[in-house]
C-alpha cells in the first residue's frame, strides 16, 4: 500500500514569490492534515480536511495561506506571496477518518517539502 | 488548549542501552500517538496508543490515560533508534497537539 505522497521535497524561492505544496493521500483515507514544522520544534496543524470540506483552518494564517482538497482526494496548499519567516518544513499527513460509525484517527505522515525562503 | 510535554528533551546512549522516553499531557485524551523522525525528517508511526500497553520488537509503549501520561521504552539501542520521538495527543473531538520531541542520539 502506498504512504502519503508530497512534491516537491525541496523547493527553494525568493521572498514575494509564490509556492505551492502538493499531498496525494493513503488510498481510502477521507481525513487529511496539512503541518507546519519548523526546526527543532513539533509539528503545528495548519489546517484539517474531513473528505473536501475544511473542518478546521483555524491556524491557517488566510491572508497568504490557501488550501483546497477538490473532490476530496488530493490536496494543494499555496502561499503568496512567501515571506522569509515561511521557512520550515510542510507535512501532510492522512487518516482514515470516520468508518462505520467509529472515527479511525491514526496518522501517517508524508516525507514533508522543505521550504527555504531568500 | 491541551499542554503536551515531553522529556528528557535530549538524550545520548551507548549502543545496547534500555531508555524511557515520556510524554506527559494536561487534559484527558482519547487519541495518542508516538513518532520517530529520522534523520531524514520521516515521521515513522511507533505506536497509536490511547490506553494500555503495547510492544513491538525492541520498543513497548504505555499510557495510563487517567494519570495524563505516556512512556515509550526502547530496549538494547541500536545507533539506527536515533533522531526526534514526538508523542501527539488528542482530546476527545479536537485536534492532535504534539510535543517537543525527545531528541535521542545512540553511540556505536
Amino acid at each position: 500500500e502506498a504512504g502519503v505522497v508530497q512534491s516537491p521535497r525541496y523547493k527553494i524561492i525568493e521572498k514575494k514569490q509564490p509556492v505551492a505544496f502538493w499531498c496525494n493521500p493513503i488510498s481510502g483515507h477521507n481525513t487529511l492534515y496539512w503541518y507546519l514544522q519548523n526546526l527543532g520544534q513539533g509539528p503545528e496543524l495548519l489546517i484539517r480536511y474531513e473528505n473536501e470540506e475544511a473542518v478546521d483552518d483555524s491556524q491557517l494564517p488566510k491572508d497568504r495561506f490557501s488550501a483546497e482538497r477538490l473532490k476530496g482526494v488530493d490536496s494543494t496548499l499555496k502561499i503568496q506571496p512567501a515571506e522569509l519567516g515561511d521557512s520550515a518544513v510542510y507535512l501532510c499527513a492522512s487518516s482514515l477518518g470516520l468508518a462505520g460509525g467509529i472515527s479511525y484517527n491514526e496518522q501517517f505522515f508524508g516525507p514533508g517539502t522543505r521550504l527555504t525562503v531568500l | 488548549g491541551i499542554q503536551v510535554e515531553q522529556s528528557p528533551p535530549d538524550l545520548i546512549l551507548q549502543e545496547g542501552a534500555n531508555s524511557t522516553l515520556r510524554c506527559n499531557f494536561s487534559d484527558s485524551v482519547n487519541n495518542l500517538q508516538w513518532f520517530h523522525q529520522n534523520p531524514w525528517g520521516q515521521l515513522i508511526n511507533l505506536f497509536y496508543i490511547p490506553s494500555g500497553t503495547k510492544q513491538n520488537g525492541r520498543l513497548s509503549a504505555t499510557t495510563v490515560a487517567t494519570e495524563r501520561y505516556s512512556l515509550l521504552y526502547i530496549s538494547s539501542s541500536q545507533t539506527t533508534d536515533s533522531g526526534v520521538y514526538f508523542c501527539a495527543a488528542q482530546p476527545y473531538g479536537q485536534n492532535f497537539v504534539f510535543g517537543p520531541g525527545t531528541r535521542l542520539s545512540v553511540l556505536p
